[in-house]
């Protein structure tokens, strides 16, 4: 099946400083990705909407300056969360669409980030 | 997209079927019943979808009723490795082509020995 990576999968940071994650379809090409957050025993909530090419699309109550999305390939999307601080501590988890299934919808799924910011 | 409910949380015994209700009753004719299931610490992994047929994979089946209100995923031989949070997601023919996917609290699944 369709292989989405993400990198890092763990990341430590101070607070103040800015890290970025990254997001890539090893097997087919992705005009579309969605970026996902998800606090403890909590469920996942869409972040906002990456298309190569164009700017991301947010959703409600997401800050575009403090969430840094950029989707410059048709393999590659990438967050940068600024600034960081300890709130922004959480599970990242990033998807692809992969439109070489018609029809389908599926969505395939990165194995998460966890950015701890101390 | 129509919303879903399911059941907060759920034990099956290893070698059982687990049988994962969620009711989906203002679905609309262009609406799909997607399953996903979340291993701690993992991202979603895709189980199976339907538009009102019924589906088996080899992972799981599909049961969707009649009038499209509810649907129950069923595995077969649950194993421990099935534990997980189960999400069932409704989402309209124009999501799919978005590939949006809103994810609700879904249904812990403890298989125990």
């Amino acid at each position: 099946g369709a292989v989405v990576s993400q990198h890092p999968s763990r990341v430590i940071c101070k607070s103040g400083t800015s890290v970025k994650i990254e997001c890539r379809s090893l097997d087919f090409q992705a005009t579309t990705m969605f970026w996902y957050r998800q606090f403890p025993k909590q469920s996942l909530m869409l972040m906002a909407t990456s298309n190569e090419g164009s700017k991301a699309t947010y959703e409600q109550g997401v800050e575009k300056d403090k969430f840094l999305i950029n989707h410059a390939s048709l393999t590659l999307s990438t967050l940068t969360v600024t600034s960081a601080h300890p709130e922004d501590s959480s599970f990242y988890i990033c998807s692809a669409l992969d439109r070489g299934r018609p029809g389908t919808g599926e969505l395939f799924f990165g194995e998460g980030s966890r950015l701890t910011v101390l | 997209d129509a919303k879903t409910t399911q059941p907060p949380s759920m034990d099956c015994a290893e070698g059982r079927a687990a049988n994962l209700p969620c009711n989906h009753s203002t679905i609309s004719g262009n609406e799909y019943v997607y399953w996903y299931r979340q291993i701690h610490s993992q991202g979603p992994q895709y189980i199976i979808h339907s538009l009102k047929n019924n589906e088996t994979n080899e992972m799981a089946s599909l049961i969707i009723t009649e009038d499209r209100k509810s649907s129950t995923l069923i595995l077969p031989h649950a194993t421990l490795r099935d534990t997980a949070v189960y999400y069932c997601i409704v989402r309209s023919a124009g999501s799919s082509n978005t590939g949006k996917l809103i994810f609700g609290q879904g249904t812990t699944l403890q298989v125990k020995p």
